[in-house]
């Protein structure tokens, strides 16, 4: 099984709300990432949690704050968005280790209104 | 730093045709090589990887070889259909450093009938 799964598929918010997004893995893997998708564009990295623990934030705003609650789970929680932060949200696990790929879920594609 | 290079579309075929996508990559030491797929309103497949030198990857007819003399990993399938039609994504790892996929731009493939 090489699921990720993410919720909710779609979210639509205003700029003052708090909203967050799922995801999950049961595959075992020791890394979660969060990217953000652009139309057109690569996914860009937001963050990485290795053993349940941030080890990478690239520079994300204070509005969006990853949570790791266990090695199968990853949440972002969303507060105060902006328009341009409209945009798909993916989550992806890997085993671990520096050379494996990484497994991507189906994404949250987000509006913000 | 590191950096992958993919040949611009969109790339127009008709079915059955010969698919070349062309990679290339600039990293220190030996990153492990991707290629990924993403159909409309879906999250990125594995397409398939290469971890070392001459190394092959294949996956649903796709082939792709790692060129260390090159620095290439370019996408080939021999006959394409219409299923085919996505956006094809190029990405290294390092081995050593942060566990960071970096992407090239991606590449819009249609198949017609």
């Amino acid at each position: 099984d090489t699921e990720v799964t993410q919720t909710p598929k779609h979210l639509v918010m205003g700029m003052t709300n708090k909203k967050s997004l799922k995801c999950e893995q049961h595959m075992g893997h020791r890394a979660m990432y969060w990217y953000k998708q652009k139309a057109k564009k690569p996914p860009e990295l937001m963050f990485v949690y290795s053993y349940e623990k941030l080890s990478i934030n690239e520079s994300v705003p204070s509005r969006f704050s990853p949570e790791c609650p266990n090695s199968s789970l990853l949440n972002l929680h969303l507060h105060a968005l902006q328009p341009e932060d409209s945009a798909l949200y993916l989550c992806a696990s890997s085993p671990g280790d520096r050379t494996y790929e990484q497994y991507f879920g189906p994404g949250t594609r987000l509006t913000v209104t | 730093g590191d950096s992958v290079t993919q040949m611009e579309g969109p790339v127009t075929l008709s079915e059955e045709a010969f698919l070349t996508i062309n990679c290339t990559y600039t990293a220190t030491g030996y990153p492990s090589l991707f290629w990924y797929v993403q159909y409309p309103g879906e999250g990125l497949q594995l397409l398939l990887k290469a971890t070392k030198a001459d190394d092959k990857g294949s996956n649903k007819g796709f082939e792709a070889t790692y060129r260390k003399e090159t620095t290439s990993f370019h996408l080939e399938k021999g006959s394409v259909q219409v299923s085919d039609s996505a956006v094809y994504f190029c990405a290294l790892i390092r081995i050593q450093g942060a566990q960071k996929l970096v992407f090239g731009q991606g590449t819009r493939l249609t198949i017609n009938p």
